[in-house]
């Protein structure tokens, strides 16, 4: 199946824990994002990767750290984690400068709860 | 920059219509994505709009107008698998899409 995977679906962890999400695509696309959707459904970008290179970075806490071994790969790691990181990070890709013409394709989204 | 406004909540009968509407304001890119997202699951490509106009597609259509910066999602023969968010979005950028807060639709026997 062609899609964007994304592990685990689920992560309970105690504050001040370190934690990675892992994000493949098979699909070909050049770029990858990670999004985060807060308790009130709002999606914000976080960051993304064109072809290895970081091109945003949305003013998030240096606590965050995305790796892009591939362009097929776009991982987030998360250290010391705290009570306002509980949020639903969805990884997605588009084709390259495919934005405006083709949008996203989603991950099935990683629930993180800390505890 | 782009303020995007779209209603939180509405809640309908089996069958009927329900518009959802969405205005934002953006600068440089045209064009416009409507994305369905179930509860506890990723959002997923309902329609794109990048003319003026109303785009059918079975019984969900989209309009869009870019110079009012208005568009809207109809909804029609709404069936109870509808009830879901429904998010507006805008390209800011060759890479980047800005979300709207999604409009939860809540459909009712």
């Amino acid at each position: 199946d062609t899609a964007v995977s994304q592990t685990p679906k689920y992560l309970v962890t105690q504050m001040g824990n370190d934690k990675s999400i892992k994000c493949e695509q098979n699909l070909g696309h050049d770029t990858m994002y990670w999004y985060k959707q807060d308790s009130k459904k709002f999606l914000k970008i976080m960051f993304s990767y064109n072809n290895k290179e970081l091109i945003i970075n949305e003013t998030v806490p240096n606590r965050f750290s995305p790796k892009s071994p591939d362009k097929a790969h776009l991982n987030l790691h998360i250290n010391s984690l705290e009570l306002g990181d509980s949020a639903v990070y969805f990884c997605a890709s588009s084709p390259p400068r495919g934005v405006a013409n083709y949008g996203y394709t989603f991950g099935s989204g990683t629930r993180l709860t800390v505890v | 920059g782009q303020n995007i406004d779209q209603p939180t909540e509405m809640t309908a009968t089996e069958g009927a219509i329900v518009q959802i509407n969405c205005t934002y304001q953006t600068s440089g890119f045209n064009g416009l994505f409507w994305y369905q997202q179930h509860a506890g699951e990723a959002p997923t490509f309902l329609s794109y709009n990048v003319l003026d106009g109303l785009e059918e597609k079975g019984r969900f259509s989209s309009f869009l107008s870019r110079s009012k910066g208005y568009s809207y999602l109809l909804l029609k023969e709404l069936q109870m698998k509808d009830s879901a968010s429904y998010l507006c979005a805008v390209p800011v950028n060759d890479y980047k899409l800005s979300f709207g807060a999604g409009t939860t639709v809540t459909v009712r026997a």
